[in-house]
């Protein structure tokens, strides 16, 4: 059972706007930055929010992150086939003295 | 460009000690921290441990009295090694270069980039 609580799937259509949510405690989401990473089977998981709200080079415009208080949430607009994967949620948790990711929420653009 | 190749048997029997490196190519791991994570089939990501340049160790509670992380400046790898496996432990693991940034000596805020891709690690007999 993972720390960070995701949604474990969440479908639209090409073109159109989802937000994936990621919900913790002041622990961790509530008093750390939350990084978001993008992960096709079989490949290298890609970070693609760092730091809340900052995207790394090379990473589209289309990708945003932001978050309130003990939730954090990742909005991916003009949806296109490519990004269909599993996005999983990442942060910094006092209690563990460590890090802890969500169970990843499944992405399938219809 | 940083690279990391995640290597070692895909195959460990109950018990023993499950071994795997990490070789960093296009930049020196006598920078930053670098962590391993597992994936455990049909599940989400478990962050196992990280070490720092300086050899200072941080692993997961629920893993500590069993995993050991090292580095080898002159070969540029990271090291697991993890102790007594189980069926448990079958997973995919993936090393990762881990930005960690703190204030007064806590951390605020943490992500990994680059990712290996990551190698399979099935225990049984």
């Amino acid at each position: 059972q993972s720390v960070l609580t995701q949604p474990p799937s969440v479908s639209e259509t090409p073109g159109q706007r989802v937000t994936i949510s990621c919900s913790g405690a002041n622990s961790n989401i509530g008093s750390s930055t939350v990084s978001w990473y993008q992960h096709l089977p079989g490949a290298a998981p890609k970070l693609i929010i760092f730091s809340t709200n900052e995207r790394p080079s090379g990473v589209p415009d289309r990708f945003s992150g932001s978050k309130s208080g003990t939730s954090a949430s990742l909005t991916i607009s003009g949806l296109q086939s490519e990004d269909e994967a599993d996005y999983y949620c990442s942060t910094w948790d006092d209690s563990l003295n460590g890090l802890v990711f969500g169970a990843g929420t499944k992405l399938t653009v219809l | 460009q940083v690279l990391l190749q995640e290597s070692g048997p895909g195959l460990v029997k109950p018990s023993e000690t499950l071994s795997l490196t990490c070789s960093v190519s296009g930049g020196s791991i006598s920078v930053t921290y670098w962590s391993w994570i597992r994936q455990t089939p049909g599940k989400g990501l478990e962050w196992i441990g990280h070490i720092y340049y300086d050899g200072t160790t941080t692993y997961h509670p629920s893993l500590k009295t069993r995993v050991f992380i090292s580095l080898d400046k002159a070969k540029n790898e990271v090291s697991l090694k993890l102790q007594s496996v189980g069926a448990a432990d079958t997973a995919t693991y993936f090393c990762a270069r881990l930005i960690l940034r703190q204030q007064s000596h806590r951390p605020t805020s943490a992500w990994f980039a680059p990712w290996g891709q990551g190698t399979l690690v099935t225990v049984s007999s």
